[in-house]
């Protein structure tokens, strides 16, 4: 059973306006969640992460928002710009997670249209 | 340069091949990790290494093995190659004293098996 669910497949936004990508949970262990970005024939590249301890945490134009209760968290960007097309993937870490490994979802398509 | 490089990049071979994937980096990390992505699968962890002397498997481990040459290098050996074993191969990095466990990823090797 996947632990780490991200639900849409692929998401497009116009420029300039915001992307919210999505992700869901089950193991209430988790307790470090983290977002990739990855371009075709790239390897996954960081992109931010919050703390179990925190509610939001903020970079820039990227935004990740966490709800425990729920057991969800959301990446925001804003303002959406065509470079920020890409697959999206939340991952989660904690002892729900194997000691330190990442739980990976399946990846949101992200298309930014000019 | 890279911080995290894999060889090579593109590899086309047969069945029952015995195939060796290299990933070196020099970020200093004691962690190093072994992910495939199949379409619409997001990423699954193979094998993982806290350090040179701890060996670990992931959730995908039958079929492949590791050796963990040096706290730089980190191969995955398929000895037996399958046309399942078609997929991307990525390799990641991470360094326990940094209390969090965010990975760094190599660009990828594109593995075909015929």
């Amino acid at each position: 059973d996947q632990q780490v669910k991200q639900n849409s497949p692929s998401l497009s936004v116009q420029e300039g306006r915001i992307s919210i990508l999505n992700c869901d949970y089950t193991n209430s262990m988790f307790d470090y969640f983290l977002w990739y970005k990855k371009y075709p024939a790239e390897g996954p590249t960081f992109l931010i992460s919050i703390s179990s301890i925190k509610d939001k945490n903020e970079d820039g134009r990227f935004t990740v928002f966490l709800n425990k209760s729920a057991k969800h968290l959301s990446l925001h960007i804003v303002p959406s710009q065509p470079g920020d097309s890409a697959v999206y993937f939340c991952a989660a870490s904690g002892v729900g997670g194997s000691q330190g490994n990442l739980i990976f979802g399946k990846g949101t398509k992200l298309s930014v249209k000019p | 340069d890279a911080d995290v490089t894999q060889t090579p990049r593109n590899r086309i071979t047969k069945t029952g091949k015995r195939i060796m994937l290299e990933c070196s980096q020099t970020k200093g990390h004691d962690r190093m990790y072994w992910y495939r992505q199949d379409p619409g699968l997001g990423l699954r962890l193979i094998y993982y290494s806290f350090d040179v002397k701890d060996i670990n498997k992931g959730e995908i481990s039958d079929g492949y093995s590791v050796s963990r040459q040096a706290q730089a290098k980190f191969s995955l050996s398929l000895e037996s190659a399958i046309p399942n074993q078609t997929a991307l191969y990525f390799c990641a990095t991470s360094d326990r004293m940094q209390g969090k466990d965010t990975q760094y990823f190599g660009p990828g090797t594109r593995l075909t098996v015929l």
